[in-house]
């Protein structure tokens, strides 16, 4: 089978840096992608990682490491707009389609 | 600007009537989705398509059917709807370009089973 794990919530102080983890139990993959999703709305791209290493748009960045089946998704200078939560999936190979791991809530305090 | 689109925000239905969700897309998408979103599950996939007239199960599909008679529209049937059913559904489109191709998501409805 194949599987993707995430914490469920993780709270952070507005200014600051946090990073979202996700691993993964996979027969193979093309890549890790991160998706947003604010209360009420739709899930919204936020990255791909194909190859491993980083992968930087601005005040976020997303890692792949596929020797230790792992990623993160690393948010810089945390804002309240990005109260939200975030999701990993991947691309099965088998026909390429997203599987989703269940969802971090990013919880942001002043 | 890109959309996808689907019929309703807010359904209330009653126990046993026949639910139709509509999503439209207008990116000429090959491959169309239907998920449901309950809180700690994550996305749940309940049935995609890839091509007109094709469909193929996901990972929940008892109780639901699916139709797509037409490339940019993918409807989702509740057959006899149940209290089990209340749920957020998202509905998604996928072009097939690559393996990197983002997946674009509908604002959801949020079915009601009384």
């Amino acid at each position: 089978g194949q599987s993707l794990e995430q914490p469920s919530e993780v709270t952070a102080v507005e200014g600051a840096i946090v990073q979202i983890n996700c691993t993964y139990q996979t027969s193979g993959f093309y890549g890790l992608s991160w998706y947003q999703q604010h209360d009420g709305g739709a899930p919204t791209f936020l990255s791909y990682n194909g190859l491993d290493g980083l992968e930087e748009t601005g005040r976020f960045s997303s890692f792949l490491s596929r020797s230790d089946s792992y990623g993160y998704l690393l948010l810089q200078e945390l804002q309240m707009k990005d109260s939200a939560s975030y999701f990993c999936a991947v691309i099965s190979p088998s026909n390429y389609q997203l599987i989703w791991g269940a969802g971090t809530k990013l919880i942001i305090k002043p | 600007d890109v959309k996808v689109t689907q019929s309703s925000r807010y359904l209330v239905k009653r126990t046993g009537e026949k639910v139709f969700l509509e999503c439209v897309q207008d990116m000429d998408h090959e491959n169309m989705f239907w998920y449901r979103q309950d809180p700690g599950l994550g996305l749940r996939l309940i049935y995609f398509s890839y091509d007109v007239k094709m469909k193929e199960k996901g990972d929940i599909p008892e109780g639901y059917s699916v139709s797509r008679e037409k490339k940019e529209r993918f409807s989702l049937i509740l057959e006899s709807a149940s209290t089990n059913q209340t749920s957020m559904y998202l509905c998604a489109s996928r072009g097939s370009t690559g393996v990197n191709t983002e997946a674009f998501f509908g604002q959801g409805t949020r079915l009601t089973v009384v």
